[in-house]
């Protein structure tokens, strides 16, 4: 079974500065898919950013951005210029590729807080 | 743009009691899930639907059951509650063979006392 694995439980980061997030998920496909998804205080979900693991290049989504290392199987996540705002629970997810099973497999999250 | 929506938002239950959690969307996804949230443990999978009148388990089943009988409606019942049930629950739901997001409600806090 696929497993995602996050291995920092709690970070910090300086208002304004970067901060990197670690994920690492073990599977036998070549094809999937990977999710970073953001968990404020209002415990509302919300997808940060996207990956394709056929796709050779990282995803950005404004300051948010991944390193995606396929090889060594690994998904960071990286804030640039971090905001008060961006204090949450950081969960990374693993999608098998179409056609397989549709279910999502999550890690155990990372609590980011964002120092003023 | 009413998305997934989660009934109730808070429920306190005594041991043995039973309740149904209730999830709707309104956006004609063929995917539904319903997930449980406790500390330190991420988000496990309890059941999950790909389309009406399918459903089938996930990682933590037991103590819980489910049925879809139409697209938007994929209720969670708790036939008899535990202490060990007490968490919050998400429910979530997406469109079926693309690679789009997972659209949640905005989850349940269940106590069992």
């Amino acid at each position: 079974a696929q497993t995602v694995t996050q291995s920092q439980p709690e970070m910090s980061v300086q208002e304004a500065e970067t901060v990197t997030l670690s994920c690492t998920y073990d599977t036998s496909e070549s094809d999937y898919y990977l999710f970073w998804y953001k968990q404020p205080p209002s415990r509302q979900m919300i997808l940060v950013i996207r990956q394709e693991a056929y796709k050779q290049q990282n995803a950005t989504e404004n300051r948010f951005s991944v390193n995606f290392q396929k090889a060594a199987k690994s998904f960071s996540l990286k804030i640039s210029d971090s905001q008060l705002g961006d204090a949450a629970m950081y969960f990374c997810a693993y999608k098998p590729p179409q056609g397989g099973s549709e279910k999502l497999v999550f890690g155990k999250g990372t609590k980011l807080t964002v120092n003023p | 743009n009413a998305g997934v929506t989660q009934t109730p938002k808070f429920q306190v239950l005594k041991t043995g009691q039973s309740m149904t959690l209730q999830c709707a969307q309104d956006m004609n996804h063929e995917y539904m899930s319903w997930y449980r949230q406790d500390p330190g443990m991420g988000l496990r999978l309890i059941h999950y639907s790909v389309g009406a009148g399918i459903t089938d388990q996930g990682e933590v089943p037991n103590g819980y059951n489910v049925s879809r009988s139409t697209t938007e409606d994929f209720p969670l019942r708790l036939l008899s509650a535990a202490p060990s049930q007490t968490s919050v629950y998400f429910c979530a739901s997406r469109k079926t063979g693309v690679t789009g997001e997972l659209f949640f409600g905005e989850g349940s806090r269940l106590t069992v006392l």
